[in-house]
């Protein structure tokens, strides 16, 4: 099984910084590979996949980077509606796995 | 509109059975496959299962193997979770989740259902 470790596991930023997201993968799943945002009381929704690209409504303020074993997931300058809880996934190999999770809060 | 609604969560004793139903509308069901996210209270996100479009190839989570089954209707444009043998380990909200054609990140969540194994 791939293991995902995500750092750190909470963020602690202020509006209009900049926020940087870490996972790597315990082998190597080349960029078969996503992010996801989570707010309380609600389902995952897609940000990033294919490590890089950003999914459909997704604002430019979210950037993904990496391949392999390392990634980051960028937020240029947090807005209040980003204050949530990021999961990195890989989906190279069977069984799928999600990373911890790393909370983004103020 | 495009979503997933999830339904058949609930309380149940461990050692019992539950089937959770997924009911995708606004899109193409049959062309997308399918899978099977819980999150247990407080905890984070754990793949269950996941259906294959097309060839309806299946796959589990080596904790669920065995005592659960993954199925679908594209008549219906549904996906069936049967669990059976539930442990309270079970217990978490389950999401339904839709991944674009060969590949298995998620694009599109339903909102999930409760299931709870308790006595």
């Amino acid at each position: 099984e791939i293991v995902m470790t995500q750092s750190p596991a909470t963020l602690s930023v202020s509006p209009g910084e900049r926020a940087t997201l870490s996972c790597r993968a315990s082998q190597s799943v080349t960029t078969n590979f996503a992010w996801y945002q989570q707010k309380p009381g609600q389902a995952p929704r897609l940000l990033i996949y294919a490590a890089s690209t950003r999914a459909t409504g997704v604002p430019a303020r979210f950037s993904g980077s990496g391949s392999g074993t390392e990634f980051t997931l960028t937020i240029s300058s947090l807005q209040s509606e980003d204050f949530a809880v990021y999961y990195c996934h890989q989906h190279n190999m069977w069984p799928l796995t999600f990373g911890q999770g790393t909370k983004v809060e103020i | 509109e495009v979503q997933l609604v999830e339904s058949g969560g609930g309380l149940v004793n461990p050692g019992g059975s539950l089937r959770l139903s997924c009911v995708a509308s606004g899109f193409s069901f049959s062309s997308y496959s399918m899978t099977w996210v819980r999150q247990a209270p407080g905890k984070g996100l754990e793949w269950v299962s996941s259906m294959r479009a097309g060839n309806n190839d299946i796959f589990y989570a080596d904790s669920v193997k065995g005592r659960f089954t993954i199925s679908r209707d594209n008549s219906q444009n549904s996906l069936f979770l049967q669990m059976s043998y539930l442990r309270a380990e079970d217990t978490a909200v389950y999401y339904c989740a839709r991944a674009p054609a060969d590949y298995w990140y998620f694009d599109l969540w339903g909102r999930g259902t409760l299931v709870t194994v308790s006595s």
